[in-house]
């Protein structure tokens, strides 16, 4: 069974682009939450979705959206890229939103330069 | 505030040694606590998963207990070895909440 599986691994975008990272759950899962991980502030919530609808938002800017499709597969969005985005964004994926076990991927690094 | 602390950040320990790391949470009102390995520049590996109504869960070496009237979680580490040497990360599913609350994490170290 294969896991959670995130693309690209790897990011180096400038300031002011932006950039499209990608999350395929495992299968059946329908659920898909998004994190980003920095040293200072360790893992913080950006944003869940549940059967194609956003169910939760964390405390970030506009600047960060995100879909879900069909077939359970989510896309985040991260416009005007500053620096201080520079993270490890991971994926986690669920057979729903509550009491049920979170998977993660392996991650995207992005880097803004 | 919905909060996860995990004591201590750090550890280093000899091999064979077992260890206790951690977990506390400000809420009772939990869905579920879990467990999670990761390696530097990885991702987590979900290690172990208690539901609110267990005291308890078990996979080979480590142990994951939950007291969610004292708003805590530990993971006992049997017989410690070099591979065990990582940071794990406690994160609460609280009832109220949105999405995982995670630690910090405590980073092992284990020497041979």
């Amino acid at each position: 069974k294969a896991g959670v599986t995130q693309t690209p691994r790897y990011l180096i975008k400038t300031r002011g682009q932006q950039v499209t990272l990608s999350c395929s759950p495992i299968s059946g899962h329908r659920s898909v939450s998004w994190y980003q991980q920095t040293p200072g502030q360790g893992l913080q919530f950006l944003f869940e979705y549940f059967s194609e609808t956003q169910r939760n938002k964390g405390n970030f800017p506009g600047r960060f959206s995100g879909r879900q499709f069909s077939n359970s597969r989510s896309e985040m969005n991260v416009s005007t890229l500053e620096l201080g985005d520079s993270a490890l964004y991971l994926c986690a994926s669920s057979l729903d939103p509550e009491d049920t076990e979170a998977f993660f991927g392996q991650g995207t690094r992005l880097t803004v330069v | 505030k919905q909060e996860v602390t995990q004591i201590p950040a750090a550890l280093s320990v000899p091999e064979g040694e077992n260890l206790v790391l951690n977990c506390s949470f400000t809420d009772s009102a939990i869905y579920n606590l879990q467990w999670f390995r990761q390696d530097p520049g990885k991702g987590l590996t979900s290690l172990l998963l208690i539901q609110s109504s267990q005291r308890e869960q078990t996979s080979g070496r480590l142990n994951a207990s939950l007291d969610k009237s004292s708003g805590r979680s530990t993971l006992y580490i049997a017989a410690s070895q070099p591979g065990d040497s990582a940071t794990y990360l406690c994160a609460a599913l609280y009832q109220a909440g949105t999405a995982l609350i995670f630690g910090k994490g405590t980073t092992l170290s284990v020497s041979s």
